[in-house]
C-alpha cells in the first residue's frame, strides 16, 4: 500500500472488554512503533518492533498491554480487561530501519480511536 | 532526547510567512531537529530535518542557529491547510539497536486565518 494503514478507525468498548487493534506498515519497513495520544495530550510511546528482534515494551503503561508484530508486517496492539483510562488514540507508524539512524523519517497512520464506555 | 521548548501557539494570516521557533540550549552536537507537524484528526507527519545546515524542501525550510541551540521551520505562504500542531523533535544516535522512537512535547497550535 501506499502508507501505513491502521483498522478499526473507531472503537467503542466497554469497560473490562478486550480490544485489538491492528497495523500495517509500509511495505517493506522493518521498524514499526505504537504510539498511543489521549485527548488533549502529546504522543506517547508504546512499543517499538525491528525485524526478529525482541521488541522494547519500555513504553508499555501495564500488563494488560501488549503487541504483536507477524511475520515482520502486520502488528496487533491488545489491551485487555479496557479501563476508561485507556481511552485514546492508539497511532502506528513505520520506518524503513529505525536503529540507531535519528535522520530517519517515520511514517504514521491515521490511528485508531478508542473510546471505553 | 534534549529537551525542546516551543510557544504553545501561534497565528498567521493566510498567504503570508510564519516562522514558527523552537529553543533546544540542551542539544547534543549529535542532535538532528526533526519538525513534524499533526493536522486535525490526523497521524503526524514528517515536514523536514537538518542537523547544522539550512534545509530547504517542498513544504518548508529550516533555518538552524549558528550555536545549533535554536532552530527556525518557515512556511513561506501559510495556507488554511497549515492549521496543524507543529513539533520540534530532537533525535540522537541512541545504540545501534535502539529504536530511535520519537518523543513529542507539546508543540504550537498554529491558527491560519483567512
Amino acid at each position: 500500500g501506499a502508507g501505513v494503514s491502521q483498522s478499526p478507525s473507531n472503537k467503542v468498548t466497554e469497560k473490562g472488554k478486550d480490544v485489538e487493534l491492528r497495523c500495517d506498515p509500509i511495505s517493506g519497513h522493518t521498524a514499526l512503533y505504537w504510539y498511543r495520544q489521549s485527548l488533549g495530550q502529546g504522543l506517547e510511546f508504546l512499543i517499538y518492533f525491528q525485524g526478529n528482534s525482541a521488541p522494547d515494551k519500555s513504553g508499555l503503561p501495564s500488563d494488560r498491554f501488549s503487541a504483536e508484530r507477524t511475520g515482520g508486517s502486520v502488528s496487533t496492539l491488545t489491551i485487555q480487561r479496557t479501563q476508561q483510562e485507556d481511552s485514546a488514540v492508539y497511532l502506528c507508524a513505520s520506518s524503513s530501519n529505525g536503529r540507531g539512524r535519528p535522520q530517519e523519517t517515520q511514517y504514521f497512520g491515521p490511528g485508531t480511536r478508542l473510546l471505553v464506555l | 532526547d534534549a529537551k525542546t521548548t516551543q510557544p504553545n501557539s501561534m497565528e498567521s494570516n493566510e498567504e503570508e510567512p510564519v516562522h514558527l521557533p523552537c529553543n533546544h540550549s540542551t542539544i547534543s552536537g549529535t542532535d538532528y531537529i526533526h519538525w513534524y507537524r499533526q493536522l486535525p484528526s490526523q497521524g503526524p507527519e514528517y515536514v523536514i530535518h537538518g542537523l547544522t545546515s539550512n534545509v530547504n524542501n517542498r513544504m518548508a525550510s529550516l533555518a538552524i542557529a549558528e550555536d545549533r541551540k535554536s532552530s527556525t521551520l518557515i512556511l513561506h505562504r501559510a495556507t488554511l491547510r497549515d492549521a496543524a500542531v507543529y513539533y520540534c523533535i530532537l533525535r540522537d544516535v541512541i545504540g545501534h539497536n535502539a529504536g530511535n522512537m520519537l518523543t513529542f512535547g507539546g508543540g504550537t497550535r498554529l491558527m491560519v486565518k483567512p
